[in-house]
């Protein structure tokens, strides 16, 4: 199965230190998307790129979040000097463009916790 | 987006039909109903999606009301399997951004 794979699936880090997921996409997705949830809550958006252009940005993404697509295939989120609010689940999405619009596969997500 | 209103929690017995209401009063026109579920400790689950009309695939049936205001998730044949978060989503066709996910149903199906 080549779903959207997530990598690290768990991270615990000491705050103000930095840390960086990766989010592979189904290969021929162009749409990747990057959402949080925290516990109870529904995802809530942070940004999407199509192939490697960052096309939105959530105010939530505040300046100590920063998100890549390089080559339009992988992803990664980076995030600086960690602080214990940020302490969620980061998951990732892709889509296939206009074709499969409706659909956003998700993958298992990167349980990120501060200590 | 329109906003959606769901119940936050529904029982169901295995085996039997399970209905996920969802209320979105001020949907407009060119706004589709999509359902996702999630699982304990997955990524969100794409289910089904409508305009208008009643839709069926092989996870699920959709019933939008007539004037479009609410509409129903069925699970014909619910099994434990199916135990997730159920979130209603109201957005533009075609739309090329993010989800807006509220805090969904959740649904236990009990033996």
């Amino acid at each position: 199965d080549t779903g959207v794979s997530q990598d690290p699936r768990h991270k615990i880090t000491k705050r103000g230190q930095n840390v960086t997921f990766r989010c592979d996409p189904i290969s021929e997705h162009n749409r990747l998307y990057w959402y949080r949830q925290t516990l109870g809550q529904g995802p809530e958006f942070l940004t999407y790129f199509q192939n490697e252009a960052q096309l939105e940005k959530s105010r939530l993404l505040s300046d100590r979040f920063s998100a890549e697509r390089p080559k339009g295939s992988f992803s990664t989120l980076e995030i600086q000097r960690t602080e214990q609010g940020d302490s969620a689940m980061y998951l990732c999405a892709s889509s296939a463009g206009l074709a499969g619009i409706y659909e956003q596969y998700f993958g298992p997500g990167t349980r990120l916790t501060v200590t | 987006d329109a906003k959606t209103t769901q119940p936050t929690s529904m029982d169901c017995a295995e085996g039997r039909a399970a209905n996920l209401p969802c209320n979105h009063s001020t949907i407009s026109g060119n706004e589709y109903v999509y359902w996702y579920r999630q699982i304990h400790s997955q990524g969100p689950q794409y289910i089904i999606h409508g305009l208008k009309n009643n839709e069926t695939n092989e996870m699920a049936s959709l019933i939008i009301t007539e004037d479009r205001k609410s509409s129903t998730l069925i699970l014909p044949h619910a099994t434990l399997r199916d135990t997730a978060v159920y979130y209603c989503i109201v957005r533009v066709g075609r739309s090329q951004g993010n989800l807006i996910f509220g805090k969904g149903t959740k649904l236990s199906v009990k033996p």
